[in-house]
């Protein structure tokens, strides 16, 4: 498999613009997670989703901030409009817990991270 | 989630053990202990995981002690490439809660 994919891996672009990021999760994973990483603020989890649902969006940061899922292997991040402070590595994840439970199937994949630079 | 505490650096010769310390005092019984490392401009990468038993893998050993209030992860034999900022996590696998409360982990820097 080739794991999460993300894209584009950088992006620069300036304040009030539009930005989508794009992510494909491992084919057979069902949970997909949104993270920011900002050197302030550390790695922090901004959505996830299950079988293609939001279950916490609690961590977005406010409403130019919106996630989607349409299918099982897509999903994406839009920020509208995009603010300097938005500049950040935005990972994505994906995860398939076992149906029998146990922690060994709970563990997340990463993506590479799509580097945002808002001028 | 349960906190945990790291150092927040040490360094490492290159083909020794390198031991990473973690205290996580207030895990309760049925949390886990999960170690993930990010290396420079990558994403966080799951190394190992343990519940009160010593585990080992490929990558790593994980020890547990027998209170669980700490725990500590072994890389037998660094290498340049265990260069990476290492994260301890207690969580409980598998409930309502998926979320990975990524701490600021401990910068390893292993030297030749």
């Amino acid at each position: 498999d080739a794991g999460v994919i993300q894209s584009p891996r950088h992006e620069v672009t300036e304040m009030g613009q539009e930005v989508t990021l794009r992510c494909k999760p491992i084919s057979g994973h069902d949970y997909l997670f949104w993270y920011r990483q900002t050197m302030m603020r550390g790695l922090e989890l901004l959505i996830y989703f299950n079988n293609n649902v939001p279950i916490d969006d609690s961590g977005m940061p406010e409403d130019r901030f919106s996630a989607k899922m349409p299918n099982a292997s897509f999903s994406t991040l839009k920020i509208q409009p995009s603010e300097p402070r938005d500049s950040a590595v935005y990972f994505c994840a994906s995860s398939r817990p076992g149906l029998a439970g146990g922690p060994s199937t709970d563990t997340q994949y990463f993506g590479p991270g799509t580097r945002l630079t808002v001028l | 989630d349960a906190k945990t505490t790291q150092p927040t650096s040490m360094d490492c010769a290159e083909g020794r053990a390198a031991n990473l310390p973690c205290n996580h005092s207030t895990i309760s019984g049925n949390e886990y202990v999960y170690w993930y490392r990010q290396i420079h401009s990558q994403g966080p990468q799951y190394i190992i995981h343990g519940l009160k038993n010593n585990e080992t893998n490929e990558m790593a050993s994980l020890i547990i002690t027998e209170d669980r209030k700490s725990s500590t992860l072994i890389l037998p034999h660094a290498t340049l490439r265990d260069t990476a900022v290492y994260y301890c996590i207690v969580r409980l696998p598998l409930s309502n809660d998926y979320k990975l409360s990524f701490g600021a982990g401990t910068t390893v820097t292993v030297r030749a």
